[in-house]
């Protein structure tokens, strides 16, 4: 399995931009995360769907984020317009159903720069 | 919330010695996973083990164990025998049994020294 999947690796926008970032989450898993990890924060858990609905979107920043779940295969998570306080890398995660015994496999990240 | 504390930012070990992180957590919960992450430059996480809260026996994945004390919230990441490439930012996480969210500490950053 090629593992979760994101793109970009990086991005460098300039404020007010729009911003999307993408994730494929491993086959077969049923649950997606969206984290953002900054030096000051930490790992944050932003929003997180199964089977493809959003169940808990309470880490979302504010309004300029927002995340979509088309299919079972693919995720966006998009800020307009940007800031230069996004500035982060931004973690996307995919695990089973948790009534079995699982963890949470993640991305290589999106380094995103807001200049 | 749960919350994950790694007390130490950072810690560095001598290439082949042993080297443990802290981790300690809160919970009133009885049954949950506890994992540890590492984060290489490459900025990809990656599961280095996992305890399963109702067993007593310390889990163990190579030359990584962990000391889990589930009275004193308390679990620990022995690395032995330290490489060059053990050199990352390690992540203690806490889910509960039947929840879907993780909670990660701030991260211990671990220097090897050839």
């Amino acid at each position: 399995d090629a593992g979760v999947i994101q793109s970009p690796r990086h991005e460098v926008t300039e404020m007010g931009q729009e911003v999307t970032l993408r994730c494929k989450p491993i086959s077969g898993h049923d649950y997606l995360f969206w984290y953002r990890q900054t030096m000051m924060r930490g790992l944050e858990l932003l929003i997180y769907f199964n089977n493809n609905v959003p169940i808990d979107d309470s880490g979302m920043p504010e309004d300029r984020f927002s995340a979509k779940m088309p299919n079972a295969s693919f995720s966006t998570l998009k800020i307009q317009p940007s800031e230069p306080r996004d500035s982060a890398v931004y973690f996307c995660a995919s695990s089973l159903d948790p009534e079995r015994p699982d963890t949470q496999y993640f991305g290589p990240g999106t380094r995103l720069t807001v200049l | 919330a749960q919350t994950v504390t790694q007390s130490q930012p950072e810690m560095s070990v001598q290439e082949a010695e042993t080297v443990t992180l802290s981790c300690t957590y809160d919970t009133s919960e009885s049954d949950y996973y506890l994992f540890w992450y590492k984060q290489p430059p490459s900025r990809q996480m990656i599961l280095v083990i996992r305890q399963e809260a109702y067993k007593q026996q310390n889990a163990t994945e190579n030359r990584f164990s962990v000391n889990f004390q589930k009275a004193a919230k308390s679990f620990s990441l022995k690395i032995s025998d330290s490489q060059l490439g053990d050199a990352a930012m390690y992540f203690c996480a806490y889910r509960s049994w039947a929840g879907n969210q993780f909670y990660f500490g701030t991260g211990t950053s671990l220097t090897v020294i050839p």
